[in-house]
């Protein structure tokens, strides 16, 4: 089967720097994603990663380590806009096609 | 713009009622998803067309019948709605066949439905 899991929330200060985790098991794994989701609104893609290592992308980075089952997203430099939600989601190809499971997120909240 | 647009933006119903939700897209995508986020904020996937095929159906009650006029839209109707169908849900298309990896999925806005 597939299992997703995150922290529900946490809490962090402006300008600081914040790690969110993600621990994964699933059998056809095919890539990783991080999206975030403000309330009410759309979830947005962040980053992507297949192969092991860190993804950088200006203020966020991601890691990926596919033999631990583990992922994370760094968010650098924080910003009242970066309260959302953040989604892991693992592309899973064990049904024969590729589709993306997502764990239940984690709302993350950036006080001043 | 170039988006995911799905309507209407909130549906309430009573129990026993059929709706309907559309999408469409205008990326050019040929592939398109169904999604529904619970209370917890689960995302769970629903329904997947590609090129006006349907994919994968994640056994979903057959009250839910996907319907893909063509690979920019696909429509959702629900019939005898259910206090446990209250959720949003979300559509998303992507680029690419289902075999493309790396190619993330765009989301429409949702759609916030309540049976009462």
């Amino acid at each position: 089967g597939q299992n997703i899991d995150q922290p529900t929330e946490m809490t962090a200060t402006e300008g600081a720097i914040v790690q969110i985790n993600c621990t994964y098991q699933t059998s056809g794994f095919n890539g990783l994603f991080w999206y975030q989701q403000h309330a009410g609104e759309a979830p947005t893609f962040l980053s992507y990663n297949v192969l092991d290592g860190l993804e950088e992308k200006g203020r966020f980075s991601s890691f990926l380590s596919r033999s631990k089952g583990y992922s994370y997203l760094l968010l650098k430099e924080l910003q009242m806009k970066d309260s959302a939600s953040y989604l892991c989601a693992v592309r899973d190809s064990s049904g024969g096609y590729n589709k993306l499971i997502f764990g239940a997120g984690t709302r993350l909240a950036v006080h001043p | 713009d170039t988006a995911v647009s799905q309507t209407p933006k909130y549906l309430v119903t009573q129990m026993g009622n059929d709706k309907s939700i559309k999408c469409e897209q205008n990326l050019g995508h040929d592939t398109m998803y169904w999604y529904k986020q619970d209370s917890k904020k689960f995302l769970k996937i629903m329904f997947s067309y590609n090129n006006k095929e349907l994919i994968i159906n994640e056994t979903v009650p057959n009250r839910f019948s996907p319907k893909s006029p063509d690979k920019a839209h696909l429509n959702l109707h629900i019939n005898s709605l259910e206090l446990g169908d209250s959720a949003v849900y979300f559509c998303a298309s992507r680029d690419g066949g289902l075999s493309s990896y790396n190619s993330p999925l765009h989301f429409g806005n949702g759609t916030r439905l309540t049976v009462t």
